[in-house]
């Protein structure tokens, strides 16, 4: 166990639904993440957020709509995904940005599938 | 950000050491070397860093050259469970972006 939970674990959606992804860390952490894992490619960074405030969006298309309401809880809310937004989704905590303490803690992610 | 360049595969047999090398010879001063490791169809697992000394933790160690242009993770006895894809990460990012590569699929064989 990382401190880092997601929920649910597997999702299967259609192309016209709308769901979200609930992460949630018990570390006291500031910073929380979410990375997307499509298969055979490498973890690619979504979002940043800094105690509750977004600091970045990786280029990513309107249908992720992210939400921090507090420095615990990280969601991802997902509505008209495409089948290529099938992934794993991985939210991550770390204490800040600092370059020397970024050790980043990993949940162990959605399985998502989009018919 | 500077990029790292890791084998795309290596064996270890149980009980060995395991030593996996990274390039970096792009790598800045102020940029620090990561190491994480992805057990399949988990989420990636911290496992050390270091900026120019050598560090060691429970895990593992981390061997950074004097010129800081290449590092090498050492597992000292492998077992089954250190089976996975090998990250090593420079960040430099102010925002803690973690650019991750294909890494290096480590096989543990009994």
């Amino acid at each position: 166990e990382t401190g880092v939970t997601q929920t649910p674990r597997h999702l299967v959606m259609g192309m016209t639904n709308k769901k979200s992804l609930k992460c949630e860390q018990h570390l006291g952490h500031n910073a929380m993440y979410w990375y997307k894992q499509s298969a055979k490619k490498p973890l690619e960074l979504m979002f940043v957020y800094s105690l509750e405030e977004r600091v970045e969006n990786n280029s990513v298309p309107s249908r992720f709509s992210p939400e921090c309401p507090n420095s615990s809880h990280l969601f991802l809310h997902l509505h008209t995904l495409q089948p290529e937004d099938s992934a794993l989704y991985l939210c991550a905590s770390s204490h800040g940005f600092d370059r020397g303490t970024n050790e980043q803690f990993f949940g162990p992610g959605t399985r998502l599938t989009v018919l | 950000d500077a990029k790292t360049t890791q084998p795309t595969s290596m064996d270890c047999a149980e009980g060995r050491a395991a030593n996996l090398p990274c390039n970096h010879s792009t790598i800045s001063g102020n940029e620090y070397v990561y190491w994480y490791r992805q057990i399949h169809s988990q989420g990636p697992q911290y496992i050390i860093h270091g900026l120019k000394n050598n560090e060691t933790n429970e895990m593992a160690s981390l061997i950074i050259t004097e010129d800081r242009k290449s590092s090498t993770l050492i597992l000292p006895h492998a077992t089954l469970r250190d089976t996975a894809v090998y990250y090593c990460i420079v960040l430099s990012d102010s925002w803690g972006k973690l650019q991750f590569g294909a890494g290096t699929q480590v096989v543990v064989t009994p």
